[in-house]
């Protein structure tokens, strides 16, 4: 069994301030750990992935995100926001096998000027 | 770079009718799955596909779902007799193979009236 917990439902920074969208997962397996974007009325577009590589992982648009076992954890941050990162964010846990991707609940983030 | 696409894009129809949604997965992907996410809510797992056959499918996928891979390049969804609640975004998605990222579709947008 696996399932993810997104922490916030909403996250409101300014504009230049550090984002940090929060993560734990649960997974019987070696999990495969994902975050994706969705602008509105938009697909999901892959942010980063961690698949038992490195636990830092980096992405695109300046995101990285720590794989802490002993936490269960998969944060997301970028160290300045920007006002097009406000969108819907989405952890994703993936498992053995068949592997369906378990989605958390999404984030909400919110770039004020 | 390949990508997974849907067709199409968005589509009306009316409560009771059959509506079938289309993807186009990566070519040398092995893995197939459909999602949705109704409307200010989370994606959730509806069925994964792999070897001509159903692997997994969640308690949302009844009688009234069915998936096929017709020709060996597309991969459709069937939903047969649709009910309003059936409205959603649905996400194809396709994978080479655990634990490899999975590749999501734009979506197709559908509206029961």
């Amino acid at each position: 069994a696996q399932s993810v917990t997104q922490l916030d439902s909403h996250v409101s920074v300014s504009e230049g301030t550090p984002v940090l969208l929060r993560c734990n997962y649960s997974s019987s397996y070696s999990p495969s750990l994902f975050w994706y974007v969705q602008h509105p009325n938009k697909g999901l577009q892959l942010l980063l992935k961690y698949t038992s590589a490195a636990t830092l992982v980096k992405g695109i648009n300046g995101f990285e995100a720590e794989f802490k076992k002993s936490e269960t954890s998969f944060h997301l941050t970028k160290p300045s926001a920007h006002m097009s990162d406000a969108a819907e964010y989405f952890c994703v846990v993936s498992g053995a096998n068949a592997g369906k991707s378990t989605f958390g609940d999404g984030t909400t983030l919110t770039v004020k000027p | 770079e390949p990508e997974v696409t849907q067709t199409p894009s968005h589509q009306v129809t009316q409560m009771g009718q059959e509506v079938i949604l289309r993807c186009v997965p990566i070519s040398n992907h092995l893995y197939f799955y459909w999602y949705r996410q109704i409307l200010g809510q989370k994606v959730e797992f509806l069925v994964s596909f792999y070897n001509n056959e159903i692997s997994e499918k969640s308690e949302i996928f009844d009688d009234q779902f069915s998936v096929e891979r017709p020709d060996g390049s597309n991969f459709t969804l069937k939903i047969r007799s649709t009910k309003l609640e059936d409205s959603a975004m649905y996400f194809c998605a396709s994978r080479s193979g655990p634990p490899e990222t999975q590749y999501f579709g734009p979506g197709t947008r559908l509206l029961v009236l």
